[in-house]
């Protein structure tokens, strides 16, 4: 079936450093990618997504690059600071035939300042 | 706006009682999905509802799980003869006809004991 693969699971970094996240889909056709940042207790919140007619995004400190041909795509964020630290999902979609989107386990970034 | 809202927010139950969830979407969303989130792990795709369409049901683990979705808005989840493993947040996103973003709510965290 339709598998999204997100790596890795915990990631440190020190405050100022960037911190890279990478994501694998399955389905080829999937062609929306979006990351959320899920903060403790909190719901989760879209915080940048790219299609798959484009090659890299990018928002601030915040960019997403896509590779569909490998069917890979990762999260760099840059200059990192202490409250970038939460659960980061990535997610593939929609599946053939379907609206459904796939999501990634999760990556827990701790930022340490 | 007012964002999707999602009650109880917290429920405790004893094991082989029946539970309902709720959800409401933002107004005017026409696709609403329930997930489900175990401790520290990743967001489980339960069901999927688009306007007056059937719903994809092929996330929901087993037959004690069922949804409907009233006058295509409200959403209700339900889980009968709850276990301990049911323990879990279950979240549910809304979605505009047309869009690709998905927008959670703020869960309900479940404690079958």
């Amino acid at each position: 079936g339709e598998n999204v693969e997100q790596h890795p699971s915990t990631l440190s970094v020190q405050e100022g450093d960037s911190a890279v996240i990478k994501c694998t889909y399955s389905d080829s056709a999937s062609n929306y990618f979006p990351w959320y940042k899920q903060e403790l207790g909190k719901r989760p919140q879209l915080i940048i997504d790219i299609r798959s007619n484009v090659g890299e995004k990018k928002d601030q400190r915040i960019a997403v690059t896509l590779n569909k041909t490998a069917k890979h795509f990762s999260l760099h964020i840059t200059e990192t600071q202490p409250e970038d630290s939460a659960v980061y999902f990535c997610a593939a979609g929609p599946t053939s035939g379907t609206y459904k989107y796939i999501f990634g386990t999760g990556t827990r970034l701790k930022v340490l300042a | 706006g007012a964002g999707v809202s999602q009650s109880p927010s917290n429920k405790v139950t004893e094991k082989g009682k029946d539970v309902e969830l709720r959800c409401d979407p933002i107004s005017g969303h026409t696709a609403l999905y329930w997930y489900r989130q175990s401790l520290g792990q990743g967001l489980e795709f339960l069901i999927y509802f688009q306007g007056n369409s059937a719903p994809d049901k092929s996330g929901l683990p087993s037959d004690r799980f069922s949804a409907e979705r009233t006058g295509g808005s409200v959403s209700t989840l339900t889980i009968q003869r709850t276990q301990q493993e049911d323990s879990a947040v279950y979240l549910c996103a809304s979605r505009s006809s047309g869009g690709e973003t998905q927008y959670f709510g703020p869960g309900t965290r479940l404690l079958v004991l």
